[in-house]
């Protein structure tokens, strides 16, 4: 059975304190591993999709990484406004089209 | 640049009544697709269309259909609706080559 599995579930930090979120995987027919930020009642913002093992993006103080069964999403010297709850989520050949399987995402909290 | 834009934001309804949720892609994106995002979960799929035929369809029963229109845009509809269908529906578009795939704000459905 597909799945997508996160952790920690929850991940507090100082502001400044790097870390690194967990993302692993076993899905059938990927197309592609997605990355994405999600605040509170808000529909979650692209960040980034990464394709074969090895591959790495970067965007601001974050970059993904990826490797054939996990993706690491690492966070260095996070700021307040990282504050919000990270989704991974694994891109599917699914019937004719395919589908974004998401794992239960990581809320990140950074205090100042 | 418009998003993906959905509507109504928030609405209330009562056991066994009946919804419509709309959304527009982004423009020249012709796939769009649903997610079912339940409070502290991850989203799950729900219909996949692209050039106005259904491509996938998650794990819903009968009570959810969808459709694409000739603009791209696309309404899910839910019958009979249960107090477990609470939740934030997501819309996705996305262009051809999949590489991104962008989320609207969402439409939270209440129902009491």
């Amino acid at each position: 059975e597909d799945q997508v599995t996160q952790s920690p579930e929850a991940l507090r930090l100082q502001e400044g304190e790097s870390s690194s979120l967990n993302c692993s995987y076993t899905v059938s027919g990927l197309r592609g591993l997605f990355w994405y930020r999600q605040d509170p009642g808000k529909g979650p913002e692209f960040l980034f999709t990464l394709y074969s093992a090895g591959e790495e993006k970067e965007k601001e103080r974050l970059k993904a990484t990826l490797t054939k069964k996990e993706s690491f999403l690492h966070i260095t010297a996070p700021k307040p406004e990282d504050s919000a709850t990270y989704l991974c989520a694994a891109y599917s050949l699914y019937n004719q089209g395919g589908k974004l399987i998401f794992g239960q995402g990581t809320e990140l909290s950074v205090k100042p | 640049d418009a998003g993906v834009t959905q509507s109504p934001t928030h609405l209330i309804k009562t056991r066994g009544q009946h919804v419509t949720l709309r959304c527009s892609p982004i423009s020249g994106h012709k796939s769009v697709s649903w997610y079912q995002q339940v409070l502290g979960q991850g989203p799950q799929f729900i219909f996949q269309y692209y050039e106005k035929e259904e491509r996938g369809r998650g794990n819903f029963p009968d009570r959810f259909s969808a459709r694409q229109f000739p603009n791209y845009s696309s309404e899910l509809n839910v019958n009979a609706l249960l107090l477990g269908d609470s939740a934030l529906y997501l819309c996705a578009s996305s262009g051809v080559s999949g590489n991104t795939i962008y989320f609207g704000e969402g439409s939270w459905l209440t129902v009491v």
